[in-house]
C-alpha cells in the first residue's frame, strides 16, 4: 500500500542511453512532480504535471521528457544520457489545492558511467 | 533572489539535546517554509511547516520557530533520540506558486 512508488530503484546505464523511470502514486492526488537530487543533496524540481498537463518546467535539458498517461502516474524519459545525469530522482504527489504538501516517492538513483 | 541559506551543514549531538537547524531567505514573496526530514535511502518527508503570520508552530517534539524581520526560520528538535538521525531540509514557497526552493540540508547525527 505504498503512497508514491517508483521503478527502478536503481538504474546503472551507459552513455548515450535512453531510459525510463516510473512513478505511481495512489493517494488519490491529481498533481505530480519530478525532482533532481545531486550528489551533494541539493533538491531541484524539474517538472510537475496537474491533471496530466505540465504546469512546471524547470530549466531542464530536453533530454528529459515527462510523461503522464493518468492523473495516477509521471513517467521519467531521459534520452541521450550523460555523465552528469546522475543522480536521484524523485517523484512527488500532491493535491492541486495543497500543493506545499508534497509526498515523495523512495527516489530512483540513476548512475551514467 | 530565490536563494535558501542553510545552515550548518552538519550538526552532532547527545540523546536528549536540542539540535537547532537554522534558515535565512532573502525574498519577502515567500510565504511558506516547510521542513522535511530524508533517511538514507528514502524520500523527503514533510516534517513541519510554518506560514510568515505565526512565530512559532510546535508538533510534537519538533518545533518552528519564525522570524519575519529578520527572514529567519528554524528547526529545533526537543528531547533528540537516535532515530532523529537523518537530513533536514528547510525549503521556502512564492505566494501561489507549488515550486519549492530548498535549502542545502543538514545532516544531523544524535548519539546514543
Amino acid at each position: 500500500d505504498t503512497a508514491v512508488s517508483q521503478t527502478p530503484k536503481y538504474l546503472v546505464t551507459q552513455m548515450g542511453n535512453d531510459k525510463s523511470i516510473k512513478c505511481e502514486q495512489n493517494l488519490g492526488h491529481d498533481t505530480m512532480y519530478w525532482y533532481k537530487q545531486d550528489s551533494k543533496k541539493f533538491l531541484k524540481i524539474m517538472f510537475s504535471y496537474n491533471n496530466k498537463e505540465l504546469i512546471i518546467n524547470e530549466t531542464v535539458p530536453n533530454r528529459f521528457s515527462p510523461k503522464s498517461p493518468d492523473k495516477a502516474h509521471l513517467n521519467l524519459h531521459i534520452n541521450s544520457l550523460e555523465l552528469g545525469d546522475s543522480a536521484v530522482y524523485f517523484c512527488a504527489s500532491s493535491h492541486s489545492a495543497r500543493g506545499h504538501e508534497q509526498y515523495f516517492g523512495p527516489g530512483t538513483r540513476l548512475t551514467v558511467t | 533572489q530565490q536563494q535558501v541559506k542553510q545552515s550548518p551543514q552538519s550538526l552532532i549531538v547527545q540523546k536528549g539535546g536540542i539540535p537547532i537547524i537554522n534558515c535565512a531567505y532573502e525574498n519577502t514573496a515567500f510565504d511558506y517554509f516547510p521542513w522535511y526530514q530524508q533517511f538514507p535511502g528514502k524520500g523527503p518527508a514533510l516534517l513541519i511547516a510554518i506560514r510568515p503570520d505565526v512565530s512559532e508552530k510546535k508538533e510534537g517534539r519538533f518545533t518552528i520557530s519564525f522570524n519575519k524581520s529578520a527572514k529567519q526560520f528554524s528547526l529545533h528538535i526537543m528531547d533528540s533520540q537516535p532515530g532523529d538521525s537523518a537530513t533536514y531540509f528547510c525549503a521556502a514557497f512564492f505566494g501561489g506558486s507549488y515550486i519549492p526552493t530548498f535549502g542545502r540540508g543538514t545532516s544531523l547525527i544524535v548519539h546514543p
